[in-house]
């Protein structure tokens, strides 16, 4: 089914460990983006990218990388995990046409660092 | 004052009753709407734009009040499956600038 795969759902992790989320969209969309949700927070945009090799900073990006070799992956790298980095991850990707700004996620991922 | 607001609920309202939700943006320049539905421990997904008209999709009317920068979202005949957090989105321009409100929950009771 065409849409944005996410792994891993679930995650643990040490203070001070690093990882790679991991997303990948279908559906030929230019634009992928990383979000965490906290509670009574709302997602909020921690990297973007507008294309392959093009990345930009959201509004939390520290503590966090992205890259983007190709036009269907957007991995997020936590570099040295904190507990304030436990939080639930989405990925979300949009196309450039007509009714570009709807944002369609991935299932999330759930990270929980001790 | 948050760029997106809304009222965290929850909204606790009988099979059958109708229930609207409101969500103020502070960004008079923002440029499109929407409503996404968030079932618990799930992704957000779109239920609706929200358009200067409004519209309608079945049970669900959204308006959008421009010069009171709120939008509003009106299910009718509420069902028992309707019971999920709803996001308010709004698009100000720009890649970045997509604010989403913390959500309202809705528990629809039998």
């Amino acid at each position: 089914n065409a849409g944005v795969t996410q792994t891993p759902k679930f995650q643990v992790l040490k203070t001070g460990q690093s990882m790679t989320l991991q997303c990948a969209q279908d559906m030929n969309h230019e634009y992928m983006s990383w979000y965490r949700q906290d509670p009574g927070m709302g997602l909020r945009l921690i990297h973007y990218s507008v294309g392959a090799g093009i990345t930009d900073q959201g509004e939390v990006p520290n503590g966090y990388n992205v890259s983007r070799s190709t036009t269907e992956d957007f991995p997020l790298r936590l570099l040295s995990a904190a507990p304030s980095q436990t939080s639930v991850y989405f990925c979300a990707s949009r196309g450039s046409a007509s009714g570009a700004n709807v944002l369609t996620f991935g299932a999330g991922s759930r990270l929980t660092v001790l | 004052r948050k760029e997106v607001e809304q009222d965290p609920g929850p909204f606790n309202v009988p099979e059958g009753a109708t229930v609207a939700f409101n969500c103020t943006y502070s960004n008079s320049a923002s440029q499109s709407f929407f409503w996404y539905r968030q079932d618990c421990r799930k992704e957000p997904k779109l239920l609706m734009s929200v358009y200067s008209s409004g519209n309608e999709d079945g049970r669900f009317t959204a308006q959008l009040n421009r010069a009171s920068q709120y939008i509003s979202l009106l299910i009718r005949d509420s069902k028992l499956s309707d019971s999920a957090t709803y996001l308010c989105v709004v698009h100000s321009g720009g890649y970045q600038k997509v604010t989403f409100g913390t959500g309202t929950k809705l528990q629809v009771i039998p």
